[in-house]
């Protein structure tokens, strides 16, 4: 069935770093890949998406890059503050469909 | 607007309980979903209603079952509730067929 597999499953960083986090999908018929992130406590909110007629997409110090050969995608963090302290998770869905396979999510630990 | 609403916040159940988690969502959104959250394992799809009347199961379907009452409401019941569904549970709705989930603030469920 549809997997998506999330490394790393826990990534510490000093602020200002970047950090980059990765997946893969199994499912070829993907072709929306969202990420969530989840503070502590609250709930799973997007703060990105791409859909496969797209390679790379940017908003302000987060991208996402997406390789469809090769079935990857992946989050990149540039000048990392505490508060991109949570868990990220990287999901993937298939056109005309309803099911989003999630990732098992990383945790991000940004040192101040 | 309130977004998605879910209740109870806090359940605490004996093995063998039944139990009913509600959801519901003032965006008028046509596709309702219910997720588990457990630790290294993401969110993992229990049901879903592409749209009122319709259900389907997710990646987790056992033990659980579920209603679509109307477009708003869309209810997660455990029969016999097991220590294996000790979890915390998100409701989460959708606009689009595969497009950004809103989810709710998530119920946390011990089962003893």
């Amino acid at each position: 069935g549809e997997n998506v597999e999330q490394h790393p499953s826990t990534l510490s960083v000093q602020e200002g770093d970047s950090a980059v986090i990765k997946c893969t999908y199994s499912d070829s018929a993907s072709n929306y890949f969202p990420w969530y992130k989840q503070e502590l406590g609250k709930r799973p909110q997007l703060i990105i998406d791409i859909r496969s007629n797209v390679g790379e997409k940017k908003d302000q110090r987060i991208a996402v890059t997406l390789n469809k050969t090769a079935k990857h995608f992946s989050l990149h963090i540039t000048e990392t503050q505490p508060e991109d302290s949570a868990v990220y998770f990287c999901a993937a869905s298939r056109a005309g469909g309803f099911k989003t396979i999630f990732g098992a999510g990383t945790r991000l630990f940004v040192k101040a | 607007n309130a977004g998605v609403t879910q209740t109870p916040k806090f359940q605490v159940l004996k093995t063998g309980q039944s139990m009913t988690l509600q959801c519901a969502q003032d965006m008028n959104h046509n596709s309702m979903y219910w997720y588990r959250q457990d630790p290294g394992m993401g969110l993992r799809l229990i049901y879903y209603s592409a749209s009122e009347g319709t259900t389907d199961k997710g990646e987790v379907p056992n033990g659980y079952n579920v209603s679509r009452l109307n477009k708003r409401e869309f209810s997660l019941r455990l029969e016999s509730a097991a220590p294996s569904q000790t979890s915390v549970y998100f409701c989460a709705s959708s606009e689009f067929k595969h497009g950004e989930l809103f989810f709710g603030e998530g119920s946390r469920l011990t089962v003893l």
